[in-house]
């Protein structure tokens, strides 16, 4: 079945660095989202993307549906104490018609004050 | 005015037992999902209901039954509990299967002993 992998699994950094994560596939996928989970609660959506190519952003976040329909990055800049959680990619293929979400491993964001 | 709301918050039962969590949402949405979290943090889908009908039924022990009384609601039922069925569940909806976002609810700690 569909993959997805991302990178890097977890990540230390200090405040008001930036931050960039990526998904990977080896299928292709209509539609691309950025989630985060903080702790004892459920993902909330940061980005959607349904384009190739598209680049959008929300506040210090920034997200990109690669050109090959097979990978997606999110940057998150100058971050700050409360970005911390863990961030999700997940895609829907093109086979699919029913809202089946592929979700990534999640990348863990630890931010030093 | 939460979004998608489940009950219970946390869970915790002996191997064998029969249990129930509860999800509804207020969003006005036609498909609700569950979904399964496990220890390395990794989301799967388990079921999707569209309009009380089911519509994704992954490979789920069938100790695990959905059941919709309308579309604002979309129960968990697990029978015959096991210890591997420990996990964070989580219930979603979205305004209909396709492309649209899916909102979380927070999440059941299932914990069996």
């Amino acid at each position: 079945g569909q993959q997805l992998n991302q990178s890097p699994q977890s990540m230390f950094i200090q405040e008001g660095e930036d931050v960039s994560m990526n998904c990977t596939s080896s299928s292709i996928f209509n539609t691309w989202l950025w989630y985060k989970q903080d702790p004892g609660e459920g993902p909330v959506l940061l980005i959607a993307l349904y384009k190739a190519g598209e680049l959008t952003s929300n506040g210090r976040l920034t997200a990109q549906f690669g050109i090959t329909r097979k990978d997606s990055f999110l940057n998150i800049s100058a971050s700050i104490p409360s970005d911390v959680g863990i961030y999700f990619c997940a895609g829907q293929g093109p086979s699919s018609n029913t809202g089946k979400l592929i979700f990534g491993q999640g990348t863990t964001l630890q931010v030093k004050p | 005015d939460t979004a998608v709301s489940q009950t219970p918050k946390y869970l915790v039962t002996q191997m064998g037992n029969d249990k129930s969590i509860k999800c509804e949402q207020n969003l006005g949405h036609d498909t609700m999902y569950w979904y399964k979290q496990d220890s390395k943090k990794f989301l799967k889908i388990m079921f999707s209901y569209n309009n009380k009908e089911l519509i994704i039924n992954e490979t789920v022990p069938n100790r695990f039954s959905p059941k919709s009384p309308d579309k604002a609601h979309l129960n968990l039922h697990i029978n015959s509990l096991e210890l591997g069925d420990s996990a964070v569940y989580f219930c979603a909806s979205s305004q209909d299967g396709w492309t649209d976002t899916q909102y979380f609810g927070p999440g059941t700690r299932l914990t069996v002993l």
